[in-house]
């Protein structure tokens, strides 16, 4: 199975300012990354696929991007909203994997 | 809108088999997509578990692969999770959710069930 590796499980953050998760796979997955959303008691909400496309209804503010086995999601300008666990998932190979989660706390 | 709902009991002895049910509204099971099982540990660890896909094949988690069935009744527009000879181990919050076929990216979810394994 391919590891998915979010270096930070927390991240703490301020209202307005700049995010940047990261996300390392265990072996190359040619840009087939997810990104999802993931607030108390619900389910996960795709965000991102294809490490760099936007889901529709995803406001602009979020972005991904990586190649190879290193991907980012960035959430400029950050709302009260965006505070969450965000988590990676690749589909390159079978079994799909996801990474641990980063969750975002305010400072 | 494509809504997805789990359903189940909540709590499993032990060595017995889970089963849930996912009914699926807004669009036929059997149009296109795969329909899938994730589930998500305690301490958030989620786990991919197999699915269902719009022709009827199947493909599972190897970890999972001797425990795991997903059968489905069109009629209904229902898909069904079991999973045999459960552990305190296998306690989490299982979902269903829709995928593409050629690519797993879930996105449509269900809203999840808690199940535990508790004797």
């Amino acid at each position: 199975d391919i590891q998915m590796t979010q270096s930070s499980s927390y991240l703490s953050v301020s209202l307005g300012g700049r995010v940047t998760i990261t996300c390392k796979a265990s072996d190359h997955i040619n840009n087939w990354l997810a990104w999802y959303q993931q607030k108390p008691g619900n389910a996960p909400r795709l965000l991102i696929s294809g490490a760099t496309s936007l889901e529709t209804g995803v406001p602009s503010r979020f972005s991904g991007s990586g190649s190879g086995k290193d991907y980012t999601l960035s959430i400029t300008s950050l709302q009260t909203e965006d505070v969450a666990t965000y988590y990676c998932q690749q589909y390159w190979s079978t079994p799909p994997t996801f990474g641990a989660g980063t969750k975002l706390e305010l400072k | 809108d494509v809504q997805l709902q789990e359903s189940g009991p909540g709590l499993v002895k032990p060595s017995q088999s889970l089963s849930l049910t996912c009914t699926v509204t807004g669009y036929s099971i059997t149009s296109d997509y795969a329909w899938n099982w994730i589930r998500q540990f305690p301490g958030n660890k989620l786990e991919w578990m197999g699915y269902i896909s719009y022709s009827g094949s199947t493909s599972y988690n190897p970890s999972l692969k001797s425990r795991i069935s997903i059968t489905r009744d069109t009629s209904k527009n229902q898909f069904f999770l079991q999973l045999n000879s459960v552990t305190t181990e296998d306690t989490a919050t299982y979902y269903c959710a829709r995928g593409d076929y050629d690519g797993p990216v879930f996105d449509v979810w269900g809203a999840g069930t808690t199940v535990t394994v508790s004797s």
